[in-house]
């Protein structure tokens, strides 16, 4: 079975570009998870959905961050302008329900220079 | 306040030994989940256990399992055994009913000796 597939694997961009970074959760789950890892900061929830609905975006650090699910098998991440400290990893994660254990993708390595 | 504590940030144990990952956790929610991931250096991250708050048996999934202590809110990790394989970053993490929604803990970074 698929897991989470995350796009793409590694991207290196300059400041001040648009980055989207690609999820498609596995199939039949309903809830779909951004998450970004830092050295510093460690693992921290950016934003949920819910049947493609956001419930909760208070871990957006800033309005240059944006996340969409027009359909229960695609999100998108969206940073624009990047900056060198959204250098990160960036994790999508599913479940069912939103209690449900989550299943990771594995993560987006993002470089901005 | 920190909701996942994990006091260890290094852990060293002898192959085919047993090891004990230490989390407490903070809420005031009644129904909560805890889970531990682990990540190795490959950087995914693999599920490996559930704890619900109700649940009155300790959690377990072959060589894994979950020393849930309601009282005193730890939930820690013991793998029996150690392989190789399991030298990896451990996190442990919490999902509240209501409030923060998933929250991780720092991490312990295991390293299983020959």
């Amino acid at each position: 079975d698929a897991g989470v597939i995350q796009s793409p694997r590694h991207e290196v961009t300059e400041m001040g570009q648009e980055v989207t970074l690609r999820c498609k959760p596995i199939s039949g789950h309903n809830s779909l998870f951004w998450y970004r890892q830092t050295m510093m900061r460690g693992l921290e929830l950016l934003i949920y959905f819910n049947n493609n609905v956001p419930i909760d975006d208070s871990g957006m650090p800033e309005d240059r961050f944006s996340a969409k699910m027009p359909n229960a098998s695609f999100s998108t991440l969206k940073i624009q302008p990047s900056e060198p400290r959204d250098s990160a990893v960036y994790f999508c994660a599913s479940s069912i329900g939103r209690a449900g254990e989550q299943y990771f993708g594995p993560g987006t390595r993002l470089t901005v220079t | 306040a920190q909701k996942i504590t994990q006091t260890q940030p290094g852990m060293f144990v002898q192959e085919k030994e047993a090891v004990t990952l230490d989390c407490t956790y903070d809420t005031s929610d009644q129904s909560y989940g805890l889970f531990w991931y682990k990540q190795p250096s490959s950087g995914e991250m693999i599920f490996l256990i559930y704890q619900g708050s109700y649940d009155e048996q300790n959690a377990t999934e072959g060589r894994y399992s979950l020393n849930f202590q309601k009282a005193r809110k730890s939930a820690n990790l013991v793998i029996s055994a150690s392989q190789l394989g399991d030298s990896a970053m451990y996190f442990c993490a919490m999902r509240e009913a209501y409030g923060q929604n998933f929250v991780f803990g720092p991490g312990t970074r295991l390293s299983v000796l020959p």
